[in-house]
């Protein structure tokens, strides 16, 4: 079965660095979303994308944040400046609309 | 991917039995709920879905209920097995919204040998 996957698996970063974390969702989807989940706590939607466009974002999504499907495979997440608080996994999806989303395993982003 | 913390609720069900876990949500305009499991260590997976205007749906061992009057979402598993320990999570799903998930805070479940 297809699946999502996502580069690299552990990520840390200085504060104030930039980060770019990496998608590649499934090949046939259209629709794509990235979200979040701080350690103990439920997870967090951050920005929907379709037709090369940001379709939603959250207010957690600022300025700090920007997503990119640079080709036809990827999607990636920006943070440009990265804050302590920013550390969490990150996960992926996508779908062809509907509400079954299609998760990858995450990133997990230390911010020291 | 693991969601671990001192104020997630847990369910601890002996394997074989029923397990039910419930989900209070909060916005009345959305078009589905889904119930989401998340294996420590690995991104959520779709369960099951219901839309709206539907007040129960069956799958594979899983019914999914919907009670819009006390807006009010329940999974129940039938024969509870091992490989069903992971944490649970409700979300609601609002197509005009950029069809984003809104989750709920999770319910861990513990499956008893």
């Amino acid at each position: 079965e297809p699946e999502v996957t996502q580069t690299p698996s552990h990520q840390v970063t200085q504060m104030g660095q930039e980060v770019i974390l990496r998608c590649v969702p499934i090949s046939n989807h259209l629709y794509f979303y990235w979200y979040r989940q701080i350690l103990g706590q439920k997870v967090e939607f951050l920005v929907s994308f379709y037709n090369n466009e940001i379709s939603e974002k959250s207010e957690i999504f600022d300025d700090q944040f920007s997503v990119e499907r640079p080709d036809g495979s990827n999607f990636t997440l920006k943070i440009r400046s990265t804050k302590l608080e920013d550390s969490a996994m990150y996960f992926c999806a996508s779908n062809s609309g509907g509400s079954r989303q299609y998760f990858g395993p995450g990133t997990r982003l230390t911010v020291t | 991917g693991e969601s671990v913390g001192l104020h997630l609720p847990t369910l601890s069900v002996q394997e074989g039995d029923n397990s039910i876990i419930n989900c209070a949500y909060s916005n009345s305009a959305s078009d589905y709920f889904i119930w989401y499991k998340q294996e420590s260590g690995k991104g959520p997976q779709f369960i099951i879905d219901i839309r709206s205007n539907m007040d129960k749906r069956q799958g594979q061992r899983v019914t999914v209920l919907l009670n819009k009057t006390v807006k009010h979402l329940s999974l129940q598993i039938a024969a509870t097995q091992p490989g069903d320990s992971a944490v649970y999570f409700c979300a609601e799903n609002m197509v005009a919204a950029g069809n984003k998930l809104t989750f709920g805070g999770g319910t861990r479940v513990l499956v008893k040998p």
